[in-house]
């Protein structure tokens, strides 16, 4: 699978929105990506995942840019509650023996101030 | 809601001593893994099934570790004998078959 790379430590104030970049210049056409979080404490939580076009969900939207190198990861409106380490992943599309396997990196540690 | 279930939460244990980490998965999932997380490594994959069947376990030190899915409901995660270096956050994780993983709230490991 391709490897992300990803600031590790960012702050962002509460009400405002948290732009997380990660870099995946070496992905293949057939990976997705994936953003998961972790709290202190909890186990790692999804967030959402995307191909090549932009994604959102209740909780956050994923840019991926058009050759896919790079993509970020947005809270529209950060809470005290999004402190957490966020992970960029990319994984493996289609049944192969690493369909579904996720490996993690080191991810940033956002931390949103009041 | 559903969610993935693992028991014991916290596990103090003696160097050498058998320990057993208990999984159940969330219901109609057909993958499980199996990770281990420490302040220097970060979370590693250890373990992974499809359908009951292991796919990979290369990220699980092979003399000691062992995992296993006695039935759909259970995934367990032996480690005989325990070393100090086993002391970490062992998470379960299930999903559909997709990217998408729920994960439990971890078995916190402390071997002395």
């Amino acid at each position: 699978d391709a490897k992300t790379t990803q600031p590790p430590s960012m702050d962002c104030a509460e009400g405002r929105a948290a732009n997380l970049p990660c870099n995946h210049s070496t992905i293949s056409g057939n990976e997705y990506v994936y953003w998961y979080r972790q709290i202190h404490s909890q186990g790692p939580q999804y967030i959402i995942h995307g191909l090549k076009n932009n994604e959102t969900n209740e909780m956050a939207s994923l840019i991926i840019t058009e050759d896919r190198k790079s993509s970020t990861l947005i809270l529209p409106h950060a809470t005290l509650r999004d402190t957490a380490v966020y992970y960029c992943i990319v994984r493996v599309a289609g049944k192969t023996d690493s369909w579904g396997k996720l490996q993690f990196g080191a991810g940033t540690q956002v931390v949103v101030t009041p | 809601d559903a969610r993935v279930t693992q028991t014991p939460r916290h596990k103090v244990t003696e160097m050498g001593q058998e320990v057993t980490m208990r999984c159940q998965p969330i219901l109609g999932h057909n993958t499980v893994f199996w990770y281990r997380q420490t302040m220097m490594q970060g979370l590693e994959l250890l373990a992974y099934f499809r359908n009951r069947a292991p796919l990979d376990d290369s990220g699980m030190p092979k003399d000691r570790f062992s995992a296993e899915m006695p039935d759909a409901t259970l995934a367990t995660l032996k480690i005989q004998p325990s070393e100090p270096r086993d002391s970490a956050v062992y998470f379960c994780a299930s999903g559909p078959g997709s990217g998408e993983l729920f994960f439990g709230e971890g078995s916190r490991l402390t071997v002395l």
